[in-house]
């Protein structure tokens, strides 16, 4: 069983909508977690960073951190094509240098 | 450069031979990370550089994988008699900790080079 399970999609959203992307993970240890962005052909981007449980709000994102269910969510509002990527969540144990543990992304398309 | 510079971009050889990829981290970051992406899957730890030491290669998937760091800088990957299932794109990364915080390690990634192996 991986670590970190995402549920890689495509998922199909028109303009506007709300999105809501999860993972859930088995390693009580994860404190720091991270989602990312990928556009094709390209690197993954830091769009969010949270530690702790709790939500955290960026503009029309929202992360959430639920430690007692080892869920984790980023939910978008006002969906863009432009957001059309996929998403991957990571996380960590410790902050400092080390490696990320990343789920498997998810796709999403929002169309016009 | 601006970013994690990586080269090639896209690389295709014939099973059996050895291939090198580079990577360039953003100027002034000692941290460097190599990860593997394959078709459908998340990132997949590789290797991990502080400086030019390599304190963590529990991701390294064989013998036939191993990589270097020179001057804290530039980073190559070397991929020995490749095989079929070696074919993804190998990303890399660099990060350095944010002035009074401690914590966080935000890392940035290159574009990637996408190996195909015939």
């Amino acid at each position: 069983q991986k670590e970190v399970e995402q549920d890689p999609g495509p998922l199909s959203v028109p303009e506007g909508a709300i999105v809501s992307l999860n993972c859930t993970y088995s390693n009580s240890a994860f404190q720091y977690f991270m989602w990312y962005r990928q556009y094709s052909r390209k690197g993954p981007e830091l769009l969010m960073y949270t530690y702790s449980s709790g939500n955290k709000e960026d503009g029309r994102f929202t992360a959430q951190v639920d430690k007692s269910s080892k869920y984790i969510s980023l939910f978008i509002r006002d969906s863009q094509p432009s957001d059309s990527a996929t998403y991957l969540c990571a996380m960590t144990k410790w902050g400092g240098y080390n490696k990320l543990i990343f789920g498997a992304g998810t796709r999403l398309a929002v169309h016009p | 450069g601006a970013g994690v510079s990586q080269s090639p971009s896209n690389k295709v050889t014939e099973k059996g031979k050895d291939v090198e990829l580079r990577c360039d981290p953003i100027s002034g970051h000692t941290a460097l990370y190599w990860y593997r992406q394959s078709l459908g899957q998340g990132l997949e730890f590789l290797i991990y550089f502080q400086g030019n030491s390599a304190p963590d290669k529990s991701g390294l998937p064989s013998d036939r994988f191993s990589a270097e760091r020179t001057g804290g800088s530039v980073s190559t990957l070397t991929i020995q008699r490749t095989q079929q299932e070696d074919s993804a794109v190998y990303l890399c990364a660099s990060s350095s900790r944010l002035a009074g915080d401690l914590a966080k390690n935000i890392q940035y990634f290159g574009a990637g080079t996408r190996l195909s192996v015939l």
